[in-house]
């Protein structure tokens, strides 16, 4: 069982819906981490959170916008996406100062 | 070229070979992680290592830190040990991702 639990696994909307991506963990890791990974593609970083702040910015569009209420879960919420953001979205975490050690079984995101 | 290159991209064996991936990498590295991605998307971490070899059952994990170069293998291989392999390398607090070597085990 993976140590980083990520909800829903497979999510399909529309162009105009609102829907958010959850990832929680356990660990006490201080950072979380928001991938997005395309098809036979290595993952891309969008989002780092150390210490419940946002430290890591990959200029996502604004359609995309991460949330850390705490140091256990990290949101993702998303808000008029187009197709070409239909991906794997894999959430990660570590000990704060460290890149990620613990990868989430991640969301299968369609956009219509 | 890439900062973190594998090879090859796929490999198909039959159950039973005994399986070798490559990676090379360009920057320095304080630590080099393979990881193993299923057909469902989740990615386990399998080795992280700095120097040596690690062995973990039938997988063994190695690098060369003179010549950037790591070699994940598999003995004994199995089916369920289809996936795709990516080599990351820690570098300046980020993680630099390989390409991933797609892994088909036939029976």
């Amino acid at each position: 069982d993976t140590e980083v639990t990520q909800t829903p696994k497979h999510l399909v909307m529309g162009m105009t819906n609102k829907k958010s991506l959850k990832c929680e963990q356990h660990m006490g890791h201080r950072a979380m981490y928001w991938y997005k990974q395309k098809a036979k593609k290595p993952p891309e970083l969008m989002f780092v959170y150390s210490y419940e702040k946002l430290s890591i910015n990959e200029s996502v569009p604004s359609r995309f916008s991460p949330e850390c209420p705490n140091s256990s879960l990290l949101n993702l919420h998303l808000h008029a996406l187009q197709p070409e953001d239909s991906a794997l979205y894999l959430c990660a975490s570590s000990q704060a100062g460290v890149p990620p050690q613990h990868f989430g079984d991640g969301t299968r995101l369609s956009i219509l | 070229k890439n900062e973190v290159e594998q090879s090859p991209q796929n490999l198909t064996a039959q159950e039973g070979e005994f399986i070798t991936i490559n990676c090379s990498y360009s920057v320095g590295i304080s630590a080099l992680h393979w990881l193993q991605q299923h057909p469902g998307g989740g990615i386990v971490s399998l080795f992280m290592l700095s120097s040596g070899k690690k062995k973990h059952g039938r997988l063994i994990a190695t690098i060369n830190i003179q010549e950037k170069h790591s070699s994940l293998h598999i003995t004994a291989s199995h089916p369920r040990d289809s996936a795709v392999y990516i080599c990351a390398a820690r570098s300046q607090g980020n993680l630099i991702f390989g390409k991933g070597t797609k892994l088909s085990v036939k029976p």
